[in-house]
């Protein structure tokens, strides 16, 4: 079946320990973006990857890092988390180039920061 | 810059309603526009797509058409169902830079029995 898979899907952590998102499809997919979600704002990006080794950061960056060091995997790390980055975050996929195409998303990783 | 709106919810309609949800959206370039829909505890499933100008996307009884010149992409349905229950997304994605979609802040729809 084709998906998009995070882990874990609940985190609850404490300020300023790192801890780490992991994202992963099996669809082949070039591109694969990281998301937040918070009432009233909506989703906003994090990052995104055109390819392996190839990331550039989205609209809100600040506090994360990803790696893209296999087609597959996009994982997102949080050197020290605070609790500002409390949320639901999402990853999603899509195929290479192309604004037409759809982008597929995961189940979702809601954090608590305390 | 790139932005959606959409119609601030929450929406609550008796099964069998027709539904409107209202999106416009401003763009530097060509958009794709697309509705997501999220039911409870799950994430974003694509629910339509429009390309191109005049383009309608429809699916599961769900219409929106692409207009250029009024700048909207409203999500329609004829007779929703309690299974519709759901937060809807509309989102555009311009090509080039990034690729993201952009978001509305979405809208909750509760449909009664």
């Amino acid at each position: 079946e084709a998906q998009v898979t995070q882990n874990p899907r609940y985190l609850i952590t404490v300020t300023g320990k790192k801890l780490t998102v992991t994202c992963s499809q099996n669809m082949n997919h070039e591109y694969m973006s990281w998301y937040r979600q918070d009432p009233g704002l909506g989703l906003r990006q994090i990052y995104y990857s055109m390819n392996v080794e190839v990331t550039d950061k989205g609209d809100v960056p600040e506090g994360y890092k990803v790696s893209r060091k296999e087609k597959r995997n996009f994982p997102l790390i949080l050197e020290s988390p605070s609790p500002n980055q409390t949320s639901l975050y999402f990853c999603a996929s899509s195929l290479g180039e192309g604004w037409y195409n759809e982008q597929f998303f995961g189940p979702g990783t809601r954090l608590t920061v305390l | 810059g790139n932005s959606v709106t959409q119609m601030e919810g929450p929406v609550t309609l008796s099964e069998e309603a027709f539904l409107t949800i209202n999106c416009t959206y401003t763009a530097t370039g060509y958009p794709s526009l697309f509705w997501y829909v999220q039911y409870p505890g799950e994430g974003l499933q694509l629910l339509l797509k429009a390309t191109k100008a005049d383009d309608k996307g429809s699916n599961k009884g769900f219409e929106a058409t692409y207009r250029k010149e009024t700048t909207s992409f409203h999500l329609e349905k004829g007779s929703v169902q309690v299974s519709d229950s759901a937060v809807y997304f509309c989102a555009l994605r311009i090509q080039g830079g990034s690729e993201k979609l952009v978001f509305g802040k979405g809208t909750k729809l509760t449909v009664n029995p």
